[in-house]
């Protein structure tokens, strides 16, 4: 069993749509992070949570540290937010643990 | 832009052989960690490096080894290349090393053993 689920796995929405992927985690957390990849490899950091919500522009994330669960919505989606979506948790200095990714696309 | 460059990009190995890939982090940043991503699948936490020491290791054998040098800048070694090491390797800075430090990925660079 992963320590950090996603979901879902896949998702296509069409444009403007409002979109939520999922994440689960089974262990303590110093901190939670939102990363988007692109088709190439890079990675971006979107959010690192630890508690509560922030949004940035039309992302926002949400962390429920009792329930060990954590929500990234996107409003008013665009095409040019299609990529992986994933979600990371640092247990201490040393741990890190991620999910698998949640694949989005985006349709005009 | 993450500040945090990669090398190479790409490259081609056969079994049996040695590679280093390198990576340079932003400037002030004094921890470094490494991943492995397989094809399809999300990133592995291999090794952290701060301050030039390994002070955090994933579930890799002792054939991946690493450095990180007083410039910020570090290296990924793997000896004895098996067919599974093919992946997407990535490293990512971050401020001093604490564990609720925002990361800084590189691009990756894209090993493929033969």
């Amino acid at each position: 069993k992963n320590e950090v689920e996603q979901s879902p796995q896949n998702l296509t929405a069409q444009e403007g749509e409002f979109i939520t992927i999922n994440c689960s985690y089974s262990v303590g957390i110093s901190a939670l992070h939102w990363l988007q990849q692109h088709p190439g490899g890079g990675i971006v950091s979107l959010f690192m949570l630890s508690s509560g919500k922030k949004k940035h522009g039309r992302l926002i994330a949400t962390i429920n540290i009792q329930e060990k669960h954590s929500s990234l919505h996107i409003t008013a989606s665009h095409p040019r937010d299609s990529a992986v979506y994933i979600c990371a948790v640092s247990k201490g200095r040393d741990q890190f643990y991620f999910g698998t990714g949640t694949s989005l696309t985006v349709i005009p | 832009e993450t500040g945090v460059t990669q090398s190479p990009t790409h490259l081609i190995k056969t079994r049996g052989q040695q590679v280093t890939l390198r990576c340079s982090s932003q400037s002030g940043h004094n921890t470094v960690s490494w991943y492995q991503q397989a094809l399809g699948q999300g990133p592995q936490f291999i090794f952290q490096y701060y301050r030039e020491e390994e002070n955090g290791r994933g579930n890799f054998p002792p054939r991946f080894s690493g450095l990180q040098f007083p410039n910020y800048s570090s290296e990924l070694n793997v000896n004895a290349l098996e067919l599974d090491d093919s992946a997407l390797y990535l490293c990512a800075s971050s401020l001093d090393g604490r564990a609720t430090g925002e990361l800084f990925f590189g691009e990756g660079s894209r090993l493929t053993v033969l």
